[in-house]
């Protein structure tokens, strides 16, 4: 167990829905990361926040948001759904903001959205 | 559990034998690399990590080996167990502290019995 909690584990919508994914970070830790993980694809960075704050976007879908709370932990907003966005989405938590090798990136155990 | 990628290309070996994982990785400039290892249904889970001023670093049963020059970085496993049965994923960092990592696709350990 990593410490970092999702939820929901499973969650099955329609086209042109709008799902809020959520993650708590490992106590102690700052920073957020969001990364999609479809079929035959390894892990895409989509956004890292630290200490609430935005601090890299990766790719990223403007229908796709995030933000992170005073209590740190963070909700990934997906909307307008399509099928392609049917996918693993993981968050992983870290002690600080860089990404370095002090960085280690702990990963809760995913969200599976499937959209029919 | 869901499978993470159905044409991952697939490493089998015997219980008790060595594991080699290779990545190619595409980027003369990364200086930060790192396996790690994703069992089916869980998140990926960190293994083990090396700078880019070491050649070889060693965990437990566990081997990283990096070659600059080449630009290839390999995950040795020794006495590899079934539990080792998972897929294992080599990030590198372009730019240390500064870029996000970036990802390989994944090779499928299988551990045959």
């Amino acid at each position: 167990d990593s410490g970092v909690t999702q939820t929901p584990k499973h969650l099955i919508t329609a086209t042109g829905q709008r799902v809020t994914l959520r993650c708590s970070p490992r106590s102690g830790d700052l920073s957020v990361y969001w990364y999609q993980q479809s079929l035959d694809q390894g892990l895409q960075f989509l956004i890292h926040y630290y200490n609430g704050e935005e601090r890299a976007k990766g790719n990223i879908l403007e229908r796709f948001s995030a933000q992170q709370f005073p209590d740190l932990h963070s909700e990934l907003n997906l909307s307008s759904l399509e099928l392609g966005d049917s996918a693993l989405y993981f968050c992983a938590s870290s002690v600080g903001g860089s990404w370095s090798i002090q960085e280690t990136q702990y990963f809760g155990p995913g969200t599976r959205l499937l959209v029919l | 559990g869901e499978s993470v990628g159905l044409h991952l290309p697939t490493l089998s070996v015997q219980e008790g034998d060595n594991s080699i994982i290779n990545c190619a990785y595409s980027n003369s400039a990364s200086d930060y690399f790192i396996w790690y290892k994703q069992e089916s249904g869980k998140g990926p889970q960190f293994i083990i990590d090396i700078r880019s001023n070491m050649d070889k670093r060693q965990g437990q049963r566990v081997t990283v080996l990096l070659n600059k020059t080449v630009k290839h970085l390999s995950l040795q496993i020794a006495a590899t167990q079934p539990g080792d049965s998972a897929v294992y994923f080599c990030a590198e960092s372009p730019h240390s502290g500064n870029t996000p990592l970036v990802f390989g696709k994944g090779t499928r350990l299988s551990v045959i019995a």
